[in-house]
């Protein structure tokens, strides 16, 4: 069984500082690794994927990957009122599998 | 339209109704996806179709059908439901399946009474 782990929240931080989610996962194969942001009432959106150990930044948001162990996180710097939404963690490990795998999300709370 | 549309938003159905969800996706995409999103839970990968053929089926009730007749259009069919299918199902489309990021519709917020 391949799994997800993120910490439900909620995780709380004021506007202008570095919001950082975490994620775990168990296939040690996997293959690609994606971050989508769903607001309240709506649907996941893509915010960013990695599919190489270190860091991949975009704008706000560094993507930080580390396979060893098995580990990816989102930074988000700068944090804005408009951040506050819950963040999903998604895993492809391929291997005969066409599925994505979803952790349950991280609700993200940014405080004016 | 851009990108992937489902209809209806909202459905409110009985448990002995007959209804389908329809998704479009106008991005290209070979790969169609249905997922359903309950409170507290992970996304929940119901079928995946790749270029219209259905590939990956995860023990989804006999009482959801999809239907697939174009790489463009996707279709959910709903009969004799349980109040427990009361979710948000969401479509999504990427270029190949599995390891190309998803993109998703808006979704329709089922209730079955």
């Amino acid at each position: 069984q391949k799994e997800v782990e993120q910490n439900s929240g909620p995780l709380s931080v004021p506007e202008g500082a570095i919001a950082s989610l975490n994620c775990t996962y168990s296939d040690r194969g996997s293959q690609s690794f994606f971050w989508y942001r769903q607001y309240s009432g709506k649907s996941p959106e893509l915010i960013m994927f990695i599919y190489s150990n270190g860091d991949k930044e975009d704008g706000r948001f560094t993507a930080q990957l580390n396979k060893a162990s098995q580990y990816v996180s989102l930074l988000i710097r700068d944090s804005q009122p408009s951040d506050s939404a819950t963040y999903l963690c998604a895993v492809f490990s391929g291997a005969g599998s066409y599925q994505l795998t979803f952790g349950k999300g991280t609700k993200l709370s940014v405080i004016p | 339209e851009t990108g992937v549309t489902q209809t209806p938003r909202h459905l409110v159905m009985g448990m002995t109704n007959k209804k389908s969800l329809k998704c479009e996706q106008h991005l290209g995409h070979n790969a169609m996806y249905w997922y359903k999103q309950s409170a507290k839970k992970p996304l929940e990968l119901m079928f995946v179709y790749n270029f219209k053929e259905q590939t990956e089926n995860n023990s989804v009730p006999s009482r959801f059908s999809p239907e697939c007749p174009n790489s463009s259009h996707l279709f959910l069919h709903l009969h004799t439901l349980q109040p427990e299918d009361s979710a948000l199902y969401l479509c999504a489309s990427s270029w190949n399946r599995g390891k190309d990021e998803q993109f998703f519709g808006p979704g329709t917020r089922l209730t079955v009474l």
